[in-house]
């Protein structure tokens, strides 16, 4: 199976910063990374797909990055309703495998 | 565009579970679905996919020959039989909607049914 690492696990940060995040894949993948946002309680939201797409109405302070293995997401001006965990996914290859998360917390 | 699951609830461990994902607003017969679960404070699990026809289905190990997808595409429903289940079963249950392939990006997600496996 392909490993998704994500780094950090959680970062604190302040309305208006810039926040990138990161996640490694343990094989090349092309560009098969989709990113999604998670609030408490609530479903996940689909981001970016194709490692650097937005999926529709998705704000475009959010944007993604990267080929093969490496791959970044990036908020540019933080602001208070993207404080959320966000997870990356693999979907090169069965079995379809996320990244453990990252946590983003008001500083 | 719209899913809503059901059929979530308490069961013993051992026991069987039916989750039914409904869909609305999109032609349902031509997108591949899929399955992702959430256990209590944990991160997202792919649990399964199947193609727009049904014709074509993936599993990971961790809950190969336990679980099974399956469509119904005149009633616009998914289906997850779950068997066997174990407390490591307990979880949100996600159904997300796919592209035409089941390798396609997940755009849509419904708002969860939640399984416990509990004596």
């Amino acid at each position: 199976d392909i490993q998704m690492t994500q780094s950090p696990s959680s970062l604190s940060a302040s309305v208006g910063d810039r926040v990138t995040i990161t996640c490694r894949a343990s094989q090349g993948i092309s560009n098969y990374v989709a990113w999604f946002q998670q609030k408490p309680g609530k479903a996940p939201k689909s981001l970016i797909y194709a490692a650097s797409s937005l999926q529709s109405g998705v704000p475009s302070k959010f944007s993604g990055s990267g080929s093969g293995t490496d791959f970044t997401l990036t908020i540019s001006s933080l602001q208070p309703e993207d404080f959320a965990t966000y997870y990356c996914q693999q979907y090169a290859i069965y079995p379809l495998t996320f990244g453990g998360g990252t946590k983003v917390e008001i500083k | 565009v719209q899913l809503v699951e059901s059929g979530g609830g308490l069961v013993r461990p051992g026991g069987s579970l039916r989750l039914t994902c409904s869909a609305s607003g999109f032609t349902f017969s031509s997108r591949a679905l899929h399955w992702v679960r959430q256990a209590p404070g944990k991160g997202l699990e792919y649990v399964s996919s199947i193609s727009s026809n049904g014709g074509s289905t993936n599993y990971p190990d961790s809950v190969k020959g336990r679980i099974t997808i399956f469509r119904d595409n005149s009633k616009n429903t998914l289906y997850l039989q779950m068997s066997s289940l174990r407390p490591e079963d307990t979880a949100v249950y996600y159904c997300v909607r796919g592209g035409d392939d089941t390798l396609d990006p997940f755009d849509i997600w419904g708002q969860g049914t939640t399984v416990t496996v509990s004596s």
